[in-house]
């Protein structure tokens, strides 16, 4: 299987702050790199596929980039409804994985 | 819009087994590849089954597989999970996510509300 790694683990910001959140595969995954919001008591949402795709609806301050092993998810000016849990996920193999995901919280 | 409703959680013993259901309206259920991922208490996602669109192919986690089957009725708009010899390791939110796709995993681009299955003697 493959392995998702993500750093940080959490990260305190300021509304208005850039963040960006890397995510690792343990092999070569192409492009096949989505991203997903999650909020406490909610279902997940997908933000960014195919590691660079904005998906329907989502803010254009959110962004994604990378491709092979290394990926990153960049919100370009924090905003109070983006504290949330991130989670990379590659669909390059089956089992599609998660990462552990990144928490982001208010400084 | 896209809606998918889970239902079928609840509190089983150890060794116990339940079927969860969800219902899913505003686009062409028998089109896409469907997903079931769960989620245990203060823990990440973890992805759990895949059917494709006309159920001909089924994918498993190997936590699960040859104890949980993951079903479909087209003509019902439904997605079904049994799940069968409960462990505690299993208790979690059950979400059921809509593919992008119709064969292949590609992304989850809808999610259900989730539903809590509870292990526990």
């Amino acid at each position: 299987d493959i392995q998702m790694t993500q750093s940080p683990s959490s990260l305190s910001a300021s509304v208005g702050d850039r963040v960006t959140i890397t995510c690792r595969a343990s092999q070569s995954i192409s492009s096949y790199l989505n991203w997903y919001q999650q909020k406490p008591g909610k279902a997940p949402k997908l933000l960014i596929y195919a590691a660079s795709s904005l998906q329907s609806g989502v803010p254009s301050r959110f962004s994604g980039s990378g491709s092979g092993t290394d990926f990153t998810l960049t919100i370009s000016s924090l905003q109070p409804e983006d504290f949330a849990t991130y989670y990379c996920q590659q669909s390059y193999s089956t089992p599609p994985t998660f990462g552990p995901g990144t928490k982001v919280d208010i400084k | 819009q896209v809606q998918l409703v889970e239902s079928g959680g609840g509190v089983v013993q150890p060794g116990g087994s339940l079927r969860l259901s969800c219902a899913a309206s505003g686009f062409t259920f028998s089109s896409y590849g469907m997903h079931w991922v769960r989620q245990a208490p203060g823990k990440g996602l973890e992805w759990v089954a895949f059917i494709r669109y006309d159920g001909s192919n089924k994918y498993y986690a190997d936590s699960v597989k040859g104890r949980f089957t993951i079903s479909r009725d087209n003509s019902k708009n439904t997605l079904y999970l049994q799940m069968n010899s409960l462990r505690a390791e299993d208790t979690a939110v059950y979400y059921c996510a809509k593919d992008a796709g119709d064969g292949y995993i590609h992304w989850m681009d809808y999610w259900g509300q989730g539903t809590l299955v509870t292990v526990s003697s």
